[in-house]
Parts: structure tokens; sequence; C-alpha cells
């Protein structure tokens, strides 16, 4: 069965680091991948979207790559800070953009 | 504010209750969706809506009853829900058929079945 797999312990590290999270996935050829940002209590924020072909993407101090290979992103975020500080959530799209699936995501905690 | 509201924040009802959860999006995107989030687990589709055609149901009990009678318009009708229906419940939006894009999401409904 398909599945999303991403790190369910906490992360934490010092401010000013990079934190880096991975996003695992099986029996799945998604054509896109994204990642979002979830804060308690509130909805998913979107952040970054990488496509099949593409290696990595930036925005800011985010950076995605995706290995179609190994079947895994990372995300990462250089210069942390604690307002970073939150879970993280990968999604597969498999084309259509209409069935969007969601791993458990990963908390992050910067401390200052 | 994400260009996403979702009513109410916070819901309380009894198995025996009907009540609706109430999604407006005002991005001009031509699809919503339904997710389920419970603790440790991940989003789970509930139900899509495609230029206001629901192509996606994902096996969900019929306790749940979705409505888009617009595209910026989606409504969740519940009835004779069981305690495990507890959760935050999702809508998000997105504009489909111009490549690939995010989806904004809503604030969620909290969602007590007692």
């Amino acid at each position: 069965s398909q599945k999303i797999e991403q790190n369910s312990e906490a992360l934490n590290i010092q401010e000013g680091k990079t934190a880096t999270l991975t996003c695992n996935y099986t029996n799945y050829s998604p054509a896109y991948l994204q990642w979002y940002r979830q804060d308690p209590g509130r909805g998913p924020v979107f952040l970054l979207l990488i496509r099949e072909n593409e290696k990595e993407k930036r925005k800011e101090r985010l950076k995605v790559t995706f290995d179609t290979t190994l079947k895994q992103s990372l995300f990462h975020i250089t210069a942390s800070q604690p307002a970073d500080s939150a879970t993280y959530l990968c999604a597969l799209d498999p084309s259509s953009g209409d069935k969007l699936t969601f791993g458990t995501g990963t908390r992050l905690a910067v401390r200052p | 504010e994400t260009g996403v509201t979702q009513t109410p924040r916070h819901l309380v009802m009894g198995m025996t209750n009907k009540k609706s959860l109430k999604c407006e999006q005002h991005l001009g995107h031509n699809a919503m969706y339904w997710y389920k989030q419970s603790a440790k687990k991940p989003l789970e589709l509930m139900f899509v809506y495609n230029f206001k055609e629901q192509t996606e149901n994902n096996s969900v009990p019929s306790r749940f009853s979705p409505e888009c009678p617009n595209s910026s318009h989606l409504f969740l009708h519940l009835h004779t829900l069981q305690p495990e229906d507890s959760a935050l419940y999702l809508c998000a939006s997105s504009q489909l058929g111009q490549g690939a894009n995010g989806y904004t999401f809503g604030s969620g409904t909290r969602l007590t079945v007692v």
C-alpha cells in the first residue's frame, strides 16, 4: 500500500542552525511533492512545491530536494529561528492535483 | 485570514444531533476539499469537489454528507456521529487545470462528539 513516512519524533535544534526534515514514500509515483507548515489549532499553510523533474527548489531560507530514485524529499530551513517552530507536513500529488495525500508531519522546535 | 473561512471554529454535539460545517473561499478557486485530522494520524481526504462536481468520496461513512452549492461554498452535514468522529475538520481549496498549485486551508472546525 502507499505510504508516506515522516519522522514522528520531534526535531530540536538551536537557533541559527539548519533544520533538515525528511519525507520518504513507498508504492507511489508522485508528479509533485509539496511541503506545508502547521501551527497548533490551525490549518496547514503551503510553503513549497517541487516537480518530479526538479532536483531542488529554494524560497528564501527554505530549500527542498526531491530524489525520485531514493523516493525521498529533504526540507531544509537555514538560519532557523524560534518562529520556525511548528509541524511540517509533506504531501504527494499523483498528477491530477486533486488527490493530495499527506504524511503525519514532523514537529520542529527551535531553541533560542 | 487565508481566504478560506470555516465556521464554526469549535463544535460540541451529541450523537443524536444534526449539525453542519460551513466553508467559504474568496480566492476564485475551482476545487474544494474536506479533510479530517485526528491526533497522531495524517490528514485524511474525505471529499473532493472539482468544478462543483464531487469527484472523490474516500469510503466516508454516510453520516457525513457533503454539499457544494457553488464554487465558493462547501458544507459538511453531520448526523448521528460517533465519539471517534471527534477531530479537526479542515476545508481547503485549490486552482486546478493551470499546473500544480498548493492548497489553501481554512483554520478548521474542532469537533467533539459526546
